[in-house]
């Protein structure tokens, strides 16, 4: 089946480190991947997003590539700040499957200064 | 323009009771998509509803339902609450042929 996998959180790191969150997938067809992020008490914005492989979504100083031979698509950014504390969700969507996004667990990311 | 809207963002209700969520989506979407948010099963799909019409249904009982309006206007209804129904109900759209998500701030669940 479809499914997206996540690293465990909590990630905490000091503010200016460089960050990465692992995701990877299990997809029929093509999918489309996305990264989400939720501050506390809101719902989910779209943070990124790649439709075919070898794609690069990025936004806000963070990025992610579309690897389709690794089955990846890993979330980075080069310096993070406080207000990047929030749990982030990687989640797919099969083409055809319209509205219908598959989420990993989300990874809780708290940067202290 | 607006984004997705949510009513209530509380609800607190008994157990065996039933409740109904309303979602506004971005006005120009016709495709609105609920998910549950739970600290145990994370987020789960419940239903998509485009054109009035259910296009995709998650793996939820009988007693989770939904309709969407001809102004795209969306509800949830869940019958005959259990405790393990309490959760954050998200609800997305998106316009037609584009799978890309705009969220709302969800209803928070709670019963007791």
């Amino acid at each position: 089946g479809n499914s997206v996998t996540q690293m465990e959180g909590p990630v905490t790191l000091s503010e200016e480190a460089f960050l990465t969150i692992n995701c990877t997938y299990t997809a029929t067809g093509y999918p489309s991947l996305f990264w989400y992020v939720q501050y506390p008490g809101e719902g989910l914005q779209l943070l990124l997003k790649a439709t075919k492989a070898d794609d690069k979504g990025s936004n806000k100083g963070f990025e992610a590539t579309y690897r389709k031979e690794t089955t990846s698509f890993h979330l980075e950014k080069g310096s993070v700040q406080v207000s990047d504390s929030a749990v982030y969700f990687c989640a797919l969507a099969i083409s055809g499957g319209y509205n219908k996004l598959i989420f990993g667990a989300g990874t809780r990311l708290a940067v202290h200064p | 323009k607006a984004g997705v809207t949510q009513t209530p963002r509380y609800l607190i209700k008994t157990r065996g009771q039933q409740v109904t969520l309303s979602c506004s989506p971005i006005s120009g979407h016709r495709s609105v998509s609920w998910y549950q948010q739970t600290p145990g099963q994370g987020l789960q799909f419940l239903f998509e509803y485009f054109s009035e019409t259910q296009r995709n249904k998650g793996n939820f009982p009988g007693r989770f339902s939904g309709r969407q309006f001809s102004n795209s206007r969306s509800e949830m209804n869940v019958s005959t609450l259990e405790l393990g129904d309490s959760a954050l109900y998200l609800c997305a759209s998106s316009s037609d042929g584009n799978t890309e998500a705009f969220f709302g701030q969800g209803t928070r669940l709670t019963v007791v």
